[in-house]
């Protein structure tokens, strides 16, 4: 069965520092994609960065860098130079290629101190 | 612009009636989906549809019904028979094919059941 963990219900970090939020993952298909969103408090789902299971390199997107580490199933997203505007909840997410359904972790909230 | 629109923002309903929540999408998406996401907690597929005409139950769909007439159109229906309905729905769609296709989600509809 397929199912994503993020371990970490709260995170605390002071604006401009960079912070890591954690998700595992355990599926027992070759080729799957993993993917961060970022929920406001408004409800909306953001999508912020994606890594495919083959790809060699971590995928950045501007601020936002995925650390993957395929061996160890785990696909961490780290925030560099958090702003107030940070401040949310974070959900690591998992697709299948056979099935194209997306399974989220629990989420973690993130808020950014000044 | 193209998107995903999803209306009431706010629904309001009386226990036992049956109510519909509308998605609708302009990005030419093949697949859709709906989600529900009680407070605190990650997202849990209802529904989704991978091309007109077809759709497949998620891991919580009893309770729920669907159609799929248009490819634009995914409309959610919460049945009576849903027991405990009061929940925020989010409704995505996606590119079919592949697990790099990312899911773009509309603002969500917050349905209160009382």
């Amino acid at each position: 069965a397929q199912k994503i963990t993020q371990t970490q219900p709260g995170m605390f970090v002071q604006e401009k520092e960079a912070v890591t939020l954690d998700c595992t993952y355990d599926t027992s298909d070759p080729s799957y994609g993993l993917f961060w969103y970022k929920q406001p408090s408004s409800g909306e789902m953001i999508f912020l960065i994606y890594q495919g299971s083959y790809d060699q390199q971590n995928a950045t997107e501007g601020r936002y860098s995925l650390n993957f580490q395929k061996a160890r199933k785990s696909a961490n997203l780290v925030i560099s130079a958090s702003q107030l505007g940070d401040s949310a909840m974070y959900f690591c997410a998992m697709r299948a290629s056979n099935t194209g359904k997306l399974i989220f972790g629990q989420g973690t909230t993130l808020q950014v101190k000044p | 612009d193209g998107g995903i629109t999803q209306s009431p923002k706010y629904l309001f309903r009386k226990e036992g009636q049956n109510v519909t929540l509308s998605c609708e999408q302009n990005l030419n998406h093949d697949a859709m989906y709906w989600y529900r996401q009680d407070p605190g907690q990650g997202l849990r597929l209802i529904y989704y549809s991978q091309i007109v005409n077809d759709f497949q139950k998620g891991d919580i769909a009893e309770g729920y019904s669907v159609s799929r007439e248009k490819k634009e159109s995914f409309p959610l229906t919460v049945t009576s028979a849903q027991k405990n309905p009061t929940a925020f729905y989010l409704c995505a769609s996606s590119g079919a094919g592949g697990s790099r296709y990312e899911q773009y989600f509309g603002p969500g509809t917050r349905l209160t059941v009382t």
